[in-house]
């Protein structure tokens, strides 16, 4: 069964504008992973948070966790037009489990 | 250090066939995942492996689908007498041997399509 479930599925801006998208999962995770999918391309990992950490930064992109709401929610700063791309997250869940749970991901489309 | 590969990159079947998936992964990377992905939807998990033994296979089919990851050589996904409904993107990963809080690095996919 799905896990993750991503807002909005799809989002359209501007480019230099702020993109930000939530995924709220259903049970107890080890971590939670955000993915980006370029139109017929593989999985690129983007960052990985774990369930004991709040907040994580990579460059122009921000993660947040909040597992008393099982949330998360992805900030990209100053978007470019190549960060338009299917964006999921994923959820490793605990109990021994190596599998990742995906959402169905969201469209985001930066317009120059 | 090469990422994870796939091959072939694209697959045509007729019903009936077979079709048979590779994924080498990542140097160092002993756990390899294989996941499917139809058109407009999120990536479902299948199988995991590790060298020689299936470690989960709740997300498999329980016919005509078989994987394996042997002692030497790379991963196979096996799709025995494909169906219309085979027809999908196949995602492999990988991740070091340090479980389940690792990330997983995933190759470019094998997309096949069942005429």
């Amino acid at each position: 069964s799905q896990q993750g479930e991503e807002d909005p599925q799809a989002l359209s801006i501007q480019e230099g504008e702020n993109a930000t998208m939530n995924c709220s999962y259903k049970t107890s995770i080890n971590n939670l992973q955000w993915y980006r999918q370029n139109s017929g391309r593989g999985l690129v990992h983007l960052i990985l948070i774990r369930s004991n950490e709040r907040e994580k930064h990579s460059g122009r992109l921000r993660v947040t966790l909040d597992t008393s709401k099982k949330s998360s929610s992805l900030l990209i700063t100053a978007s470019r037009a190549a960060d338009t791309a299917s964006y999921f997250c994923a959820t490793g869940p605990q109990g021994g489990s190596e599998k990742l749970v995906f959402g169905k991901g969201m469209k985001l489309t930066v317009n120059p | 250090n090469a990422g994870v590969m796939q091959n072939p990159r694209h697959l045509v079947r007729r019903r009936g066939q077979e079709a048979r998936l590779r994924c080498s992964p990542m140097k160092g990377h002993s756990h390899v995942y294989w996941y499917r992905q139809l058109p407009e939807e999120g990536l479902k998990f299948m199988v995991y492996l590790q060298k020689e033994n299936i470690i989960d296979e709740s997300g498999m089919p329980k016919e005509r689908f078989s994987a394996e990851f042997p002692k030497e050589g790379p991963s196979i996904l096996r799709i025995q007498q494909v169906v219309r409904g085979d027809s999908a993107a196949y995602f492999c990963a990988s991740s070091p041997p340090r479980g389940h809080q690792e990330t997983q690095y995933f190759g470019p996919g094998t997309r096949l399509l069942v005429l």
